[in-house]
């Protein structure tokens, strides 16, 4: 069983430029949700996809933006980068109760992004 | 608004003590409990969770957490550290009947001295 995967590892971008970061679910799961993970503090809820619509949606700005394939496999991508948008990207997938999941969420090694 | 609190951005024990790392939350109704581990580099792994019951749950590589609803609490314990469990760890809540939107406090990071 493959787990989370996402890619890239790490990318470097400069401020104003635009990101693609990726990431397949574990075999399975339907749902995936993505977090932000600053230095030195605790993963903050991006939003989540389902049925290739977003969900839930945590506080952060319009140039956060997601995508759902039919696969299940789930993109972020994230406009006009800031310095601040620097941070580890987390992917997260579960699948949904009603098809015999569970309330877990299973996460990716994530994406370092650094902004300069 | 949820929130989570973990009061220790720091502990340090000796290989073989026992560990107590708090975690205190905030919340309009009883909610899913979660305790995960990071490694440096690594995504979260999932040690336990909570989600109606027996108030103490045990979870992988020897952890266990008590939830005390009196004093919204959900402290993970282990009685016997390993150099191995130095890693961050982070308390998550989510609410009853989903867990698509974890709220995490900030982190223990945990060092253990041999």
């Amino acid at each position: 069983d493959a787990g989370v995967t996402q890619s890239p590892t790490h990318l470097i971008k400069t401020r104003g430029q635009q990101v693609t970061l990726r990431c397949s679910p574990k075999s399975g799961h339907d749902t995936v949700s993505w977090y932000q993970q600053a230095l030195g503090q605790g993963p903050q809820f991006i939003f989540q996809y389902y049925e290739e619509e977003e969900r839930q949606r945590g506080n952060f700005p319009d140039r956060f933006s997601g995508h759902q394939f039919p696969n299940y496999s789930s993109e972020l991508n994230v406009n006009a980068l800031l310095l601040g948008d620097s941070a580890l990207y987390l992917c997260a997938s579960s699948s949904a109760p009603g098809t015999g999941g569970s309330y877990e969420q299973f996460f990716g090694p994530g994406t370092r992004l650094t902004v300069l | 608004a949820q929130s989570v609190t973990q009061p220790d951005i720091h502990i340090t024990v000796s290989e073989g003590a026992s560990l107590e790392l708090r975690c205190n939350y905030s919340y309009g109704a009883t909610p899913y409990l979660f305790w995960y581990v990071q490694s440096p580099g690594q995504g979260l792994q999932l040690l336990l969770k909570y989600f109606s019951g027996d108030t103490l749950v045990q979870g992988i590589k020897g952890f266990e957490a008590e939830f005390k609803r009196s004093q919204s609490s959900f402290n993970l314990r282990k009685p016997s550290v390993h150099w191995s469990d130095a890693a961050e760890y982070f308390c998550a809540v989510a609410r009853q009947g989903t867990a698509s939107k974890l709220t995490f406090g900030t982190g223990t990071r945990l060092q253990v001295t041999l």
